[in-house]
């Protein structure tokens, strides 16, 4: 069965302090990736899209990249703003999205 | 219009009402689809419509009947539903049946009491 697995589950870091969110896929036939902001009681914010190995997508702070079975999303001098869940989720082109469990990531001033 | 748009945003009902829960998007989207989230977890896809005929059904219970009355309505019926239905359900619209990525509503949260 398809798998999509993020990681860590949960992080925290202090404003500033740069690192990165990881989610790997167990898959053939990988149609697309999708990188999505969730602020609690709110809709999945769309991020970015990955289609092939080496791909690369910048927003702001964010940077996303995708190797053949893992995308890691880097985020860089981060603000408490930028505290969300970040969920992945990856296209098979059944016209389901199949999500990971996402990273609840925390920013502290 | 990039926005999927919910209604209401916050609904409690009783285990013995009938309610619905509207979605509607004005992007030309072929696909709209129906996700429940419980919190702290994932979205989790209950249905899909393509071209406006029900093409996934994730066995959902009956007690959920959903509705496309034409390509910018999605409809979610609600009937005798339990206290564990309680969570937050979104809609979502894409214009290539996924491949492009979906674009999401900001959800209707469901209060069962």
């Amino acid at each position: 069965e398809d798998q999509v697995t993020q990681s860590p589950e949960a992080l925290r870091l202090q404003e500033g302090e740069s690192s990165s969110l990881n989610c790997s896929y167990t898959v053939s036939g990988l149609r697309g990736l999708f990188w999505y902001r969730q602020d609690p009681g709110k809709g999945p914010e769309f991020l970015f899209t990955l289609y092939s190995a080496g791909e690369e997508k910048e927003k702001e702070r964010l940077k996303a990249t995708l190797t053949k079975k893992e995308s890691f999303l880097h985020i860089t001098a981060p603000k408490p703003e930028d505290s969300a869940t970040y969920l992945c989720a990856v296209f098979f082109g059944n016209e389901k999205l199949t999500f990971g469990t996402g990273t609840r990531l925390t920013i502290i001033p | 219009d990039t926005e999927v748009t919910q209604t209401p945003k916050h609904l409690v009902m009783g285990m013995t009402n009938k309610k619905s829960l509207k979605c509607e998007q004005h992007m030309g989207h072929r696909a709209m689809y129906w996700y429940k989230q419980k919190a702290k977890k994932p979205p989790e896809l209950m249905f899909v419509y393509s071209y406006e005929k029900l093409s996934i059904n994730e066995s959902v219970p009956s007690r959920f009947s959903p509705e496309c009355p034409n390509s910018s309505l999605l409809n979610l019926h609600l009937h005798a539903l339990q206290p564990e239905d309680s969570a937050l359900y979104l809609c979502a619209s894409s214009q290539d049946g996924g491949a492009g990525g979906y674009t999401f509503g900001s959800g209707t949260r469901l209060t069962v009491v």
